[in-house]
């Protein structure tokens, strides 16, 4: 069984740091990881979404990486701002593309 | 391009009490839909998938069904619902494998 597991919980940095989210699983046989941020009472917004046979996709500020021989996963955040404030969870796909396994979330908090 | 949407945004309703939420899907064609619900301060629980009209996979036993009369509309619904069934729900699709998720805005249910 696929477990997926995001540290930290939460992470308070000042505005204009780079900053890592790292997200681990156990089943390295995946389809993709998908990042996705989620602000309160709102539904997830797709980040990135890495393949099984990519190593990093970028957009903007971010830039996701993925090690499937280690199970993890990195998203880093350049130049963080207050707009970046939100929880960020990664999902695994394996198993069949039905399985998809998010973990828990870290919530990202950016003081100006 | 493609676009999702979930009413209501959000719903109080009484214990007993029917449920019906619903979520359409445009500018896709056949895609693989499907039921999350995410309580406070916990993950996201997949509850029902399908991959085509009349065809629902629960993942979860619980007070709620799900039906997909239409190839892009999907229902979430009870009969009578508990005080358990409060959360957030969100629908989300994908096409086919290794095409990453795509989430509605939620809907905001809580049962009194």
């Amino acid at each position: 069984k696929q477990e997926v597991t995001q540290i930290p919980a939460a992470l308070s940095v000042p505005e204009g740091e780079n900053l890592v989210l790292n997200c681990s699983f156990t089943d390295s046989a995946i389809y993709n990881l998908q990042w996705f941020r989620q602000d309160p009472g709102k539904g997830l917004t797709s980040l990135l979404l890495i393949q099984s046979s990519q190593r990093e996709q970028t957009s903007g500020r971010l830039n996701a990486s993925l090690d499937k021989s280690s199970g993890r996963s990195t998203l880093y955040i350049a130049a963080s701002q207050p707009g970046d404030s939100a929880t960020y969870l990664c999902a695994v796909s394996s198993g069949g593309y039905q399985k998809v396994t998010f973990g828990t979330g870290t919530k990202l908090q950016v003081i100006p | 391009s493609q676009t999702i949407h979930q009413w209501p945004a959000t719903l109080v309703q009484p214990v007993g009490s029917p449920l019906s939420l619903e979520c359409t899907v445009e500018g896709t064609s056949n895609p693989n839909l499907y039921w999350y619900r995410q309580a406070a301060g916990r993950g996201l629980q997949l509850l029902f998938y399908s991959v085509g009209i009349g065809q629902i996979s629960s993942e979860v036993p619980q007070n709620l069904s799900a039906s997909r009369p239409q190839d892009r509309q999907f229902i979430l619904s009870s009969k009578k619902l508990l005080l358990s069934d409060s959360g957030f729900y969100l629908c989300a699709w994908d096409r086919e494998a290794n095409y990453g998720y795509t989430f509605g805005s939620g809907t905001r249910l809580t049962v009194v």
